[in-house]
């Protein structure tokens, strides 16, 4: 069975673009949560989405956004991007939905914001 | 919102010795702990969990603790080997609730 993927792997922004990110889970799994990873502070809850619906979301701006498609395929997306967006952005895929199930992470993107 | 703490941000261990790795959880409610390793520049990967039902867990040099009086859990590994070198993160969640709250992590060194 296939593993988590994410596109792109590295992203080069520039201050007050925008950026989709694009994570494709385990055939079968309908939960996709999308993390933050930055040195020191670990791993950030974004937000999950469950069969379409966000079910839940973290501690970030509104300029960070996201969906997920009938396919369960989930895009993030950053809006007017900022020098403290970069990171890596993890998303996690998982058979139920919440939260105590185990999490299959994809390989991440990296986005660096110049 | 749930908070975990995780000790110490940084351990080195001569191989074969043990690692020790303690994390708290402030909300009471949480009933389900994972435990997640990263590799240099690789994903986390889940390596032993616990549910609130249980004590402790082991699974060959890996074993798990939970003491939910005093809302913390341990990461117990022996006989540590180079390739345990890694980051490991814990992190606490409660069924039904769909967020996991990660622990800022451990670095793992094991010294050969």
């Amino acid at each position: 069975k296939a593993g988590v993927t994410q596109t792109p792997r590295y992203l080069i922004k520039t201050r007050g673009q925008q950026v989709t990110l694009s994570c494709s889970p385990i055939s079968g799994h309908r939960s996709v949560s999308w993390y933050q990873q930055t040195p020191g502070q670990g791993l950030q809850f974004l937000f999950e989405y469950f069969s379409e619906t966000q079910r839940n979301k973290g501690n970030f701006p509104g300029r960070f956004s996201g969906r997920q498609f009938s396919n369960s395929r989930s895009e993030m997306n950053v809006s007017t991007l900022e020098l403290g967006d970069s990171a890596l952005y993890l998303c996690a895929s998982s058979l139920l939905a919440g939260g105590a199930d185990t999490q299959y992470f994809g390989p991440g993107t990296r986005l660096t914001v110049l | 919102g749930e908070n975990v703490e995780q000790h110490p941000s940084t351990l080195s261990v001569q191989e074969g010795d043990s690692a020790v790795i303690k994390c708290t959880y402030s909300d009471s409610a949480s009933n389900y702990f994972p435990w997640y390793k990263q590799e240099l520049g690789k994903r986390p990967q889940l390596i032993i969990d616990i549910r609130s039902n249980v004590g402790e867990k082991k699974d060959q040099r890996i074993a798990v603790t939970l003491n939910k009086t005093a809302k913390h859990f341990s990461l117990h590994i022996t006989e540590t080997q180079p390739e345990d070198s890694a980051v490991y993160f814990c992190a606490a969640s409660k069924e039904g609730y769909q967020k996991v709250t990660f622990g800022t992590g451990t670095k793992l060194q094991v010294i050969p």
